[in-house]
């Protein structure tokens, strides 16, 4: 199966930072990858797919990027709405894989 | 409106069975492909298995197969997990969701757009 590492495990940011979460897949994935966002006791949101195209109701603040092995997810001035914890998938074979997490905190 | 809602967690001793349901309402479910999806307390999301439209094609996660069968009624708009032969480590909430296609420069991209508020499966003696 496909490892998705992300980094880092967690990071703590202010209202208004800039913020970058990592993705690497253990092979080449083309861009078959998603990011999705979960908050405390609620299922996850897809925010990403197919690399960079975002999902209908994400605001544009969320950006992905990346191909091959190496994947970002960019939110551009974070928003108190955004402290939550960050999933990479791959969706480019099964089983699909997941990366472990990036939590978002409040500094 | 477009909604999944799980049913059938609950405790269980090892070596036991359970079987999860996942109602759907408010899209055309025979349309869609379904996952489920599971997070152990404190821990990060694990893929867990795959059901196409029509049932023509399944698939597990490493740590589930032999063990879960995946299977849908569209009849019924009804998504089921049988599990059996559970471990503590199967302890988790148990998410199903809706696998969205899009075609994105001549590929076809995958993505869980719709997902159930999760039902607790706890395996313990």
């Amino acid at each position: 199966a496909i490892q998705m590492t992300q980094s880092p495990s967690s990071l703590s940011a202010s209202v208004g930072d800039r913020v970058t979460i990592t993705c690497r897949a253990s092979q080449d994935i083309r861009n078959d990858l998603g990011w999705y966002q979960q908050k405390p006791g609620k299922a996850p949101d897809l925010l990403i797919y197919a690399a960079s195209s975002l999902q209908s109701g994400v605001p544009s603040r969320f950006s992905g990027g990346g191909s091959g092995t190496d994947f970002t997810l960019t939110i551009t001035s974070l928003q108190p709405e955004d402290f939550a914890t960050y999933y990479c998938l791959q969706d480019y074979n099964y089983p699909r894989t997941f990366g472990q997490g990036t939590k978002v905190e409040i500094k | 409106q477009v909604q999944l809602v799980e049913s059938g967690g609950g405790l269980v001793k090892p070596g036991g069975s359970l079987r999860l349901s996942c109602a759907a309402s408010g899209f055309p479910f025979s349309d869609y492909y379904m996952s489920w999806i599971r997070q152990a307390p404190g821990k990060g999301l694990e893929w867990v298995s795959y059901i196409s439209s029509s049932r023509t094609y399944t698939d597990y996660a490493d740590s589930v197969r032999g063990r879960f069968t995946i299977s849908r009624d569209n009849a019924k708009n009804l998504l089921s997990l049988q599990m059996n032969s559970l471990r503590a480590e199967d302890t988790a909430v148990y998410y199903c969701a809706r696998v969205r296609q899009w075609l994105v420069e001549d590929r076809y991209h995958y993505g869980m757009d719709v997902w159930g508020q999760g039902t607790t499966v706890t395996v313990s003696s």
